[in-house]
């Protein structure tokens, strides 16, 4: 099955705590990116992927850390949490980044409480 | 850079009457506008979009309408049902940033009986 895993589901955790939210896709999809989902604000980039050992900046990068070494996985690196960074985070894919635009795929989404 | 404004923020209809949810963008370059429906609890999913070279496309229940020279596009969902109760985004993004997907921040669309 075509899918976006990531993980963990949820998580909560402390201030300055290092942690790492895992992202695998399975549809060798060049396009990977990760947004975090607030209240009234959306959907917001905080990077995003072209392809291997290419990664830029979205709209809301501070605090954040990615790496793309393999195809298939975009780790979000949070480095030293703080609580500003509660969200939802949603990892996505899409087959190809430039171009004309085409359907992101969406992962189930990681809950982080950081207190 | 791009700006997406969506509206309403919330939208009550009854069930099997129509829904419309509007968006504007900034970007006149922008070319690709899709529509995501997020049901509480769960992933974004597509479910329409839409290119600049069309100006409107249906999908059973639901439609796309684009004019782009007023820089707007909505969504029309007729006949709607329960399971039409969800989080509606628009997107838009523009050729050769495909990646910058710029999201508007949501209708909640409420369907009661």
């Amino acid at each position: 099955e075509a899918q976006v895993t990531q993980n963990p589901r949820y998580l909560i955790t402390v201030t300055g705590k290092k942690l790492t939210v895992t992202c695998s896709q399975n549809m060798n999809h060049e396009y990977m990116s990760w947004y975090r989902q607030d209240p009234g604000l959306g959907l917001r980039q905080i990077y995003y992927s072209m392809n291997v050992e290419v990664t830029d900046k979205g709209d809301v990068p501070e605090g954040y850390k990615v790496s793309r070494k393999e195809k298939r996985n975009f780790p979000l690196i949070l480095e030293s949490p703080s609580p500003n960074q509660t969200s939802l985070y949603f990892c996505a894919s899409s087959l190809r980044g430039d171009g004309v635009g085409q359907p992101q795929h969406f992962g189930d989404g990681t809950r982080l409480s950081i207190l | 850079g791009e700006n997406v404004e969506q509206h309403p923020s919330t939208l009550s209809v009854q069930e099997g009457d129509s829904a419309v949810i509007k968006c504007t963008y900034s970007d006149s370059a922008s070319n690709y506008f899709p529509w995501y429906k997020q049901e509480l609890g769960k992933r974004p999913q597509l479910i329409i979009d839409i290119r600049s070279n069309v100006g409107e496309k249906k999908d059973q229940r639901i439609a796309v309408t684009l004019n782009k020279t007023a820089k707007h596009f909505s969504l029309h969902i007729t006949e709607t049902q329960p399971e039409d109760s969800a989080v509606y985004f628009c997107a838009a993004s523009r050729s050769g940033t495909a990646s910058k997907l710029t999201f508007g921040t949501g209708t909640r669309l409420q369907v009661t009986l």
